[in-house]
């Protein structure tokens, strides 16, 4: 299967600040990447969706500003979750678009805003 | 649109009985239907998916699913349970134009007893 790398695994925050989670594709280039958004006990909900080298499309009620996405390259996207507030404590989990039938899945980022 | 629903938050089962793990899903046109567990702070692995050919599906570590068309099921099942199956299991399906973009039902934790 592919190699998909997201970095932090874990993440504390004040409320306030701003944190960037990355996505990597290790070894093939995703010129999509899928960002989803699971809450504690729910099931994964698409937030998100980057394209290299143009602006992400926003699922209806994810507030762009807020979630901003980067995708510079064909390998790496960035969230970056501005201003972070306590109900933005989730996990954060990013998967890049292959080609074939199959999804794969960066190891998830749990944020945790205090 | 498509749509997934697990009906079971939570299936226990004793260890070395058989499981199942119930999913209907909606899509228009021919499914592309996938499981897939996911442990503590975890990301989600891949268990088996169905895309086209025999209807019983065989996965990682045991598990298996039937691809029903005219009930719209596709349940995940395993003859003999583990103690370390016990973990949330995803059912996603897309339509098979809609690249790797899944939508999830809502999880269904599994938990296996001694």
């Amino acid at each position: 299967g592919a190699v998909v790398s997201q970095h932090p695994s874990r993440v504390i925050c004040k409320s306030g600040t701003s944190v960037k989670i990355e996505c990597r594709s290790l070894d093939f280039q995703a010129t999509t990447m899928f960002w989803y958004r699971q809450f504690p006990k729910q099931s994964l909900m698409l937030m998100a969706t980057s394209n290299e080298g143009s602006k992400a499309t926003y699922e209806q009620g994810v507030e762009k500003d807020k979630f901003l996405i980067n995708h510079a390259s064909l390998t790496l996207s960035t969230l970056t979750v501005t201003s972070a507030h306590p109900e933005d404590s989730s996990f954060y989990i990013c998967s890049p678009k292959r080609g074939g039938t199959e999804a794969f899945f960066g190891q998830g980022t749990r944020l945790t805003v205090v | 649109a498509q749509s997934v629903a697990q009906p079971e938050d939570q299936v226990n089962v004793a260890e070395g009985n058989p499981l199942t793990v119930k999913c209907t899903y909606s899509v228009s046109g021919n499914p592309y239907l996938f499981w897939y567990v996911q442990y503590p702070n975890r990301g989600l692995q891949f268990l088996l998916k169905y895309i086209t050919g025999d209807n019983l599906v065989k996965g990682s570590y045991g598990f298996e699913a039937e691809f029903n068309k005219s009930q719209t099921s596709f349940h995940l099942k395993k003859p003999s349970a583990l103690v370390s199956d016990s973990a949330l299991y995803f059912c996603a399906v897309r339509a098979n134009n809609a690249g790797n973009m899944l939508t999830f039902g809502g999880g269904t934790r599994l938990m296996v007893k001694p």
